[in-house]
């Protein structure tokens, strides 16, 4: 089973939806990112957790929402979704105390949005 | 502020030849450098990241990447291409002490027959 889970992993919506993406995951990591991915614009960070009660927005967080449930979930939410936040989505975790220096982040597969 | 750079946004090689990626980071403090792999349709898998140890890091599918301080670069390399080595092929970097991983713009490979 994958290490990090996306749902859904393609979803359409119109203009002025609410909508939910979710993240799960096993690897028992604290740590967890929101990232959007827009063609020739590379990864930019929505939200980050480093803990269930730490949530921090990122560099582009207008219009988003984030809840983390539990350390193992992370929810992005888009309270009234717009065409141009049309973008693969992808959730992040990362573990500040394994694997020595450099902090490695884990990526799910990505949830690919189209707003109508 | 912290940026990292790719350059080339599409790098064509044929089958068996070098591979080259570009990357420049800016930033006073070298940072800790990451190189992800991006399969249609997957989330980023690492390839390899330098930590402040080697300069010269070897990570999975035969890539291999060499930091240089002097050039603020981070390329990557590969001797002989390989068909399934057609993806797309980001560069990040974080400053130690830091949270903050900063992505480049990506450069999307295709290996030619």
């Amino acid at each position: 089973d994958a290490d990090v889970t996306q749902t859904p992993r393609n979803r359409i919506t119109k203009t002025g939806k609410r909508i939910m993406l979710e993240c799960s995951q096993t690897k028992g990591h604290d740590r967890m990112y929101w990232y959007r991915q827009d063609p020739g614009l590379g990864l930019r960070l929505i939200y980050y957790s480093f803990d269930v009660k730490d949530i921090n927005k990122g560099e582009i967080s207008d219009g988003y929402s984030v809840s983390r449930q539990a350390q193992a979930k992370f929810s992005l939410s888009l309270e009234s979704a717009i065409p141009n936040q049309t973008a693969l989505y992808f959730c992040a975790t990362s573990d500040p105390w394994g694997q020595g220096k450099g902090e490695t982040q884990y990526f799910g597969p990505g949830t690919r949005l189209l707003v109508l | 502020a912290q940026s990292v750079t790719q350059l080339g946004s599409h790098v064509s090689v044929s089958e068996g030849a070098l591979v080259l990626l570009r990357c420049n980071y800016s930033s006073s403090v070298p940072p800790y450098l990451f190189w992800y792999v991006q399969y249609p349709n997957q989330g980023l898998q690492l390839l390899l990241k330098y930590t402040s140890a080697a300069t010269l890091v070897k990570g999975i599918n035969g890539f291999e990447a060499e930091f240089k301080k002097s050039e603020t670069s981070f390329h990557l390399t590969k001797p002989s291409a390989h068909m399934s080595d057609a993806a797309e092929y980001f560069c990040a970097a974080r400053a130690s002490g830091t949270y903050k991983y900063i992505f480049g713009t990506g450069t999307r490979l295709k290996v030619l027959a």
